[in-house]
């Protein structure tokens, strides 16, 4: 098993323009979760999804747009990147009768 | 007020060091809390998490709730430097599917 799996690692971008984060998980985990981490504000919660089809947002989604199309794979989009999105970004992944949340490794992203 | 608040630290201590992780929540309906140890450049992985009030321990690990002051303490016994990291407390508010994070601490074991 690979667990959750996240790409890119690193990505730089200029204002404006807009990406696509990438995860996918193959413990075929109904809840799916992205979230974001700075320093001094913890882990954010931005959008999560509780099965294919089911989104709904978190406690930043502004300037972020998710979808689930299958179990496996719920990827972040930036629609117009601002500084202000500079973070860590990580995807998180459990089954539907657990409390335990797997995290994947992390995307560093800069905007300038 | 935040949820769920914790000191940022960092905290050092020389290795074998008994260590005490704390947070506080304002919520007294959250049922469901959480311990993550994330080291540096990684996602986060979850140590221990207990439901309702009471100790549950794991080694050297102890996780400990006190629901009439709404604290939250995770113990580590014998520290060594590999348990240099940063630690989250995390509380499951029940049929949100949210989880409130704290801020982290970040522990350094000195050898």
């Amino acid at each position: 098993n690979a667990g959750v799996t996240q790409t890119p690692k690193f990505q730089v971008l200029k204002t404006g323009q807009s990406m696509t984060l990438q995860c996918a998980q193959d413990m075929n985990h109904e809840y799916m979760s992205w979230y974001r981490q700075d320093p001094g504000m913890g882990l954010r919660l931005i959008h999560y999804s509780v099965g294919a089809g089911i989104t709904d947002q978190g406690e930043v989604p502004n300037g972020y747009n998710v979808s689930r199309s299958t179990t496996e794979d719920f990827p972040l989009r930036l629609l117009s990147a601002a500084p202000s999105q500079t973070s860590v970004y990580f995807c998180a992944s459990r089954g539907a009768d657990s409390y335990e949340q797997y995290f994947g490794p992390g995307t560093r992203l800069t905007v300038t | 007020q935040k949820e769920v608040e914790q000191d940022p630290g960092p905290l050092s201590v020389p290795e074998g060091a008994i260590v005490s992780l704390n947070c506080t929540y304002s919520n007294s309906a959250f049922q469901y809390f959480m311990w993550y140890r994330q080291y540096s450049r990684k996602g986060p992985e979850l140590l221990m998490y207990t439901y309702s009030s009471g100790n549950k321990e794991d080694g050297r690990f102890t996780a400990q709730v006190d629901k009439s002051s709404k604290y939250i303490s995770l113990f580590i016994r014998d520290s060594q430097p590999s348990d240099s990291a940063t630690y989250l407390c995390a509380v499951y508010p029940s049929g949100t599917y949210k989880y409130i994070f704290g801020t982290g601490t970040r522990l350094k074991v000195l050898a």
